[in-house]
């Protein structure tokens, strides 16, 4: 399995546009990306996947280099609601996703 | 609408105390498993099943038993729980979309 590097934390403020790097150097082929998105005492929830280029939902945009060794996750004009944890997965999919410790966001006013 | 419940979603137990944790989806998804989260450590994996009748260990399965006798339903049992069991537990299903995994609401465990 793919090892993940995220930031522990990020802070940002309302309305601005958060960039989460996470950083697979030894991803493979068959491997997808995924993140996902936890508030306190909740079950994670899945954002966005993607394998390579870009993604984009309602949710959020993910960016993956063609070298696929990192990805950025991208949220647009955050709001307070928006602080949460944030989890960068990668896996085959039908493999077992191991969750790291992601990167805790904060959204202050 | 469709999700995963678990239930109780609180429990204050004492060592030694069999106890299971009950999970259940009504989205007839064949993969389920089980997640325990504590500070400083994330979320582990505990025990997992591709479908009815099949489970697999995940990172941490000591001290812990499962069974999946329905497509629907994956309880969780600890035989003989100990104080290093105090965790938030979350279990989670997920279907044709393998990369999305649907999780529960969470049962937070207290063992003394």
């Amino acid at each position: 399995l793919a090892k993940t590097t995220q930031p522990i934390s990020m802070d940002s403020y309302e309305g601005q546009e958060v960039n989460i790097t996470c950083s697979h150097n030894n991803i493979a082929t068959n491997d997808y990306i995924t993140w996902y998105q936890q508030f306190p005492s909740q079950g994670p929830r899945f954002i966005i996947q993607g394998y390579k280029t870009k993604v984009t939902n309602e949710v959020a945009s993910l960016f993956i280099p063609a070298d696929r060794k990192s990805s950025t996750l991208s949220l647009p004009r955050v709001s307070l609601s928006d602080t949460a944890v944030y989890y960068c997965l990668v896996g085959e999919g039908y493999s077992t996703l191991t969750f790291g410790k992601g990167t805790m966001l904060l959204v202050s006013p | 609408e469709a999700q995963v419940t678990q239930n109780p979603r609180y429990l204050i137990t004492v060592t030694g105390k069999k106890l299971t944790v009950t999970c259940s989806q009504n989205m007839n998804h064949e993969y389920m498993s089980w997640y325990r989260q504590d500070p400083g450590l994330g979320l582990r994996q505990i025990y997992y099943s591709m479908n009815v009748e099949v489970t697999d260990k995940g990172d941490v399965p000591e001290g812990y038993k499962v069974s999946r006798k329905e497509k629907r339903n994956f309880p969780l049992i600890l035989e003989s729980p100990s104080p290093n069991q105090t965790s938030l537990y979350f279990c989670a299903s997920r279907g044709d979309r393998a990369y999305e995994q649907y999780f529960g609401p969470g049962t937070r465990l207290t063992v003394t």
